[in-house]
């Protein structure tokens, strides 16, 4: 069973424009939801975090927007830049120290 | 870079073998936790080791073993190799707390024939 499910599987934006990727959780007791950013051939780095008592969170031009009573949280990256193309992860830890339960990720393609 | 290494970097065994991936952790970090990513997959939780000590395992079967050593770094070995564990390995390591972020290794991409 997918603890985090996340959609789209891909997306492919023009430069410039502002990709949304959407997670759902059912779990109650996650209380931290990162987003993490995956290179081909690397391993996924730490984009932004948010804790559920924050409604969003912004950091340079990555947002995250959280919806405690939907169970859902979004990432929005204004502005993007070709730079962007990747994977991106959501996740989901549950007060455990970094046992995360990961969305199946997002192919995120930024067109010049 | 994040300071995680991970070795090999790729592998290949056949079916029925064992095999042992390594990782360092970054400098100051005493957690280290190793997840298993199929292609085109999200990262899957394996175990967690803190201080030498299992804390924390997902649902993985008792074939997926891991250690701690006391400079912090760790193995995961699996045993009797089946082809659906061909996977990259990730591991991921931190210090001890809540919400503190993990640092992953590159990975290492293994392939069972």
């Amino acid at each position: 069973q997918q603890q985090v499910k996340q959609s789209p599987q891909s997306l492919i934006v023009q430069k410039g424009g502002i990709p949304i990727i959407n997670c759902a959780y059912e779990n109650t007791a996650f209380d931290y939801f990162p987003w993490y950013q995956q290179f081909p051939g690397k391993g996924p780095a730490l984009l932004i975090a948010i804790r559920p008592d924050v409604s969003e969170k912004k950091e340079g031009r990555f947002t995250i927007s959280f919806n405690k009573s939907a169970k859902q949280f979004s990432l929005h990256i204004m502005d993007s830049q070709p730079g962007d193309s990747a994977t991106y992860f959501c996740a989901a830890e549950r007060n455990t120290g970094n046992q995360f339960y990961f969305g199946t990720g997002t192919s995120l393609t930024v067109i010049p | 870079e994040t300071g995680v290494t991970q070795s090999p970097t790729h592998l290949i065994k056949t079916r029925g073998q064992q095999v042992t991936l390594r990782c360092s952790s970054q400098s100051g970090h005493n957690t280290v936790s190793w997840y298993q990513q199929a292609l085109g997959q999200g990262p899957q939780f394996i175990f967690q080791y803190y201080r030498e000590e299992e804390n924390g395992r997902g649902n993985f079967p008792p074939r997926f073993s891991g250690l701690q050593f006391p400079n912090y770094s760790s193995e995961l070995n699996v045993n009797a190799l089946e082809l659906d564990d061909s996977a990259l390995y990730l591991c991921a390591s931190s210090s001890r707390g809540l919400n503190t972020e993990a640092f992953f290794g590159q990975g290492t991409r293994l392939t069972v024939v």
